[in-house]
């Protein structure tokens, strides 16, 4: 198995662009998590689904966060207008069933808003 | 409020001395706690998992302990390696009918020098 896949690895772009992010899950994993690290805050759970259904999105700092999981295997999130303070490294993670099996995560992107 | 914490913020030591990181929390009613291993650039990965029941679990040369009653756990590393240089992060669950959300504690950076 390659693991959870996410892309892409860096991406930069301008305030006010649209940014979004790829995730594909461990195969048979049935949930799904996107965090935020930052040096600040570190890791932070933006927002969790559940057989493809999003189950907490408390995480999400604003109406400008979206997440989409259309099915099993893709996941995406969605920050539209970005904005210099989003700059931070994304990580997906996956696991089945509850966490007490523990996450397994991707190797995150990197994105940087000037 | 779920809290982690963890001590010390960084360490450094010498290639072959063992070390002992900790991790104290406050995160009620407690499901499970993991210890996570982060390389510069790269995803978390899972050390080692441990639910109420267990007080100690090792994975090679990485030694996790919990001791449920008085909130605390700690990781063990023994005869140290380069390549144990790295940020090490303690994540505690709460009880939950869903996969839910995870209290992550801010790591401590390990530095292990020749």
């Amino acid at each position: 198995d390659a693991g959870v896949i996410q892309s892409p690895r860096h991406e930069v772009t301008e305030m006010g662009q649209e940014v979004t992010l790829r995730c594909k899950p461990i195969s048979g994993h049935n949930s799904l998590f996107w965090y935020r690290q930052t040096m600040m805050r570190g890791l932070e759970l933006l927002i969790y689904f559940n057989n493809n259904v999003p189950i907490d999105d408390s995480g999400m700092p604003e109406d400008r966060f979206s997440a989409k999981m259309p099915n099993a295997s893709f996941s995406t999130l969605k920050i539209q207008p970005s904005e210099p303070r989003d700059s931070a490294v994304y990580f997906c993670a996956s696991s089945f069933g509850t966490d007490l099996y523990g996450y397994t995560f991707g190797s995150g992107t990197r994105l940087t808003v000037v | 409020k779920n809290q982690v914490e963890q001590s010390p913020q960084s360490l450094i030591i010498l290639e072959g001395k063992n070390c002992t990181l900790q991790c104290n929390y406050t995160v009620s009613p407690f499901s499970n706690l993991r210890w996570y291993k982060q390389d510069t650039g790269r995803g978390p990965v899972s050390l080692t998992i441990m639910t109420f029941s267990e007080n100690t679990k090792s994975n090679g040369r990485y030694t996790a302990t919990l001791d449920a009653d008085t909130k605390q756990s700690s990781l063990h590393i023994t005869a140290s390696q380069l390549s144990d240089s790295a940020s090490y992060i303690c994540v505690v669950s709460a009880r939950a009918t869903n996969a839910g959300k995870s209290t992550f504690g801010d790591g401590t950076t390990l530095t292990v020098k020749p």
